[in-house]
């Protein structure tokens, strides 16, 4: 079993839409969760990066963390074409700047 | 701009060959790692360095190495070059602080005939 699950979509919504990505682990040492945006051919670039539980807002997007039921959220608002991509989530124990395991990431697709 | 860079982009290389990746960032991060990239598989990390001379083994480190001889640079070197290492490779830095990110290169893409 991977230490990180995640669905791997891929996943098609039309413009709008909520947008709910998930992922699961087992190794209850993660403290640090983060999520990645990856575009088509490129490297991916850090979206959102939470510490232990609770959640976090950035503009559309929505972090959240349960620790107890070691399951992480992304939320998009208002989806847009531009928000196309596979998003990986990463996991650390020893804070974002060292070592991530990271889900097999989802692929999405927003329809205009 | 601060970046990292890596080369080549591409790559088409023989089995047993050996074949070396580089990576150059500007930033002067201490922390350094490199992933492979396979569907299904997400990124997974073959090796990792903290500071110069210091190279450790991540998930899937068999037939890669590292070495870290200055602060910019950490060229990944598969020994003896197998089809299984066909992959996309990524380098990243970061500089080491809780809540710090990890810097993406750009990727090489590799094939291994």
């Amino acid at each position: 079993q991977k230490e990180v699950e995640q669905d791997p979509g891929p996943l098609s919504v039309p413009e709008g839409a909520i947008v709910s990505l998930n992922c699961t682990y087992s190794n209850s040492a993660f403290q640090y969760f983060m999520w990645y945006r990856q575009y088509s051919r490129k490297g991916p670039e850090l979206l959102m990066y939470t510490y232990s539980s609770g959640n976090k807002e950035d503009g559309r997007f929505t972090a959240q963390v349960d620790k107890s039921s070691k399951y992480i959220s992304l939320f998009i608002r208002d989806s847009q074409p531009s928000d196309s991509a596979t998003y990986l989530c990463a996991m650390s124990v020893g804070g974002s700047a060292r070592q991530l395991t990271f889900g097999s990431g989802t692929q999405l697709t927003v329809l205009p | 701009d601060a970046e990292i860079t890596q080369s080549p982009r591409h790559k088409i290389t023989e089995t047993g060959r050996q074949v070396t990746l580089a990576c150059h960032q500007t930033w002067n991060h201490n922390n350094m790692f490199w992933y492979r990239q396979d569907l299904g598989h997400g990124l997974r990390l073959i090796h990792y360095s903290y500071g110069v001379q210091d190279t450790n083994k991540g998930e899937v480190s068999d037939g890669y190495s590292v070495s870290r001889s200055n602060t910019e640079d950490l060229p990944l070197t598969l020994e003896s070059a197998a089809s299984s290492q066909t992959s996309v490779y990524f380098c990243a830095s970061s500089e080491g602080l809780v809540g710090d990110t990890q810097y993406f290169g750009p990727g090489t893409r590799l094939t291994v005939l």
